[in-house]
């Protein structure tokens, strides 16, 4: 079964520190991706990755760096966490179809 | 320029009764691949139902099928006999063509919330 799992699944952090929202997946899949999520809002791509080692900007980077070191890990990476990168975070894989991870809700304060 | 567009916020239906949710979207590929995702009240994403631009044939899961209308750019969501674990917020979606591959980068609407009640 295709499988993406998350971590932390919650978080809260101190404005200007750093976070890492880490991604794993099971599924041998290239395509690997983080979304953000605002209360009511749709998801909006922040970045992506076809091929470890390396990343592509999605339509909302400004603020986050992303890490592919394997095929399996994917990771998203606050350098200096600000009260408006407070959302849920969904990481997900693709072949054809799109799995994703059941979420990470990170608050900021 | 927004690629995928849902313009209905929430809907409410009566229980077994025939739901449709509306979608539009922007590309210029000749070939594309669009797709319907349900959240859960969890905050769980699970995937529905999906249709290759290629297909003239409306895509069908269950009691869920589309109504794929290309020269409007336009994929609705059509659930039938509605029950009430059908609440959630569905999200259409649509798969870019990237690198000339068709594993591309998805984008999505806003979110349609549904109300089943009984």
């Amino acid at each position: 079964e295709a499988a993406v799992t998350q971590s932390p699944r919650s978080k809260v952090a101190v404005t200007g520190g750093k976070v890492t929202l880490s991604c794993h997946q099971t599924n041998n899949h290239d395509y690997m991706y983080w979304y953000r999520q605002d209360t009511g809002h749709g998801l909006r791509l922040i970045h992506y990755s076809y091929v470890a080692d390396s990343t592509e900007k999605g339509d909302i980077p400004d603020g986050y760096k992303a890490s592919r070191p394997s095929q399996e890990n994917f990771s998203l990476i606050l350098e200096l966490a600000s009260l408006s990168q407070t959302a849920v975070y969904f990481c997900a894989s693709s072949g054809t179809e799109v799995f994703f991870g059941k979420g990470t809700r990170l608050t900021v304060v | 320029a927004q690629k995928v567009t849902q313009t209905q916020t929430s809907i409410s239906v009566v229980e077994k009764t025939t739901v449709t949710m509306d979608c539009v979207y922007e590309t210029r590929d000749s070939s594309y691949f669009l797709f319907w995702y349900k959240q859960t009240a969890s905050g769980e994403i699970v995937f529905l139902i999906r249709q290759d631009s290629y297909k003239k044939e409306n895509a069908t899961v269950g009691h869920y099928s589309l109504n794929f209308q290309k020269p409007k750019s336009s994929i609705g969501l059509i659930i039938t006999a509605t029950q009430i674990e059908d609440s959630a917020v569905y999200f259409c979606a649509m798969r870019e063509v990237d690198r000339g591959s068709a594993l591309g980068r998805l984008h999505f609407g806003a979110g349609t919330q549904l109300i089943v009640i009984p």
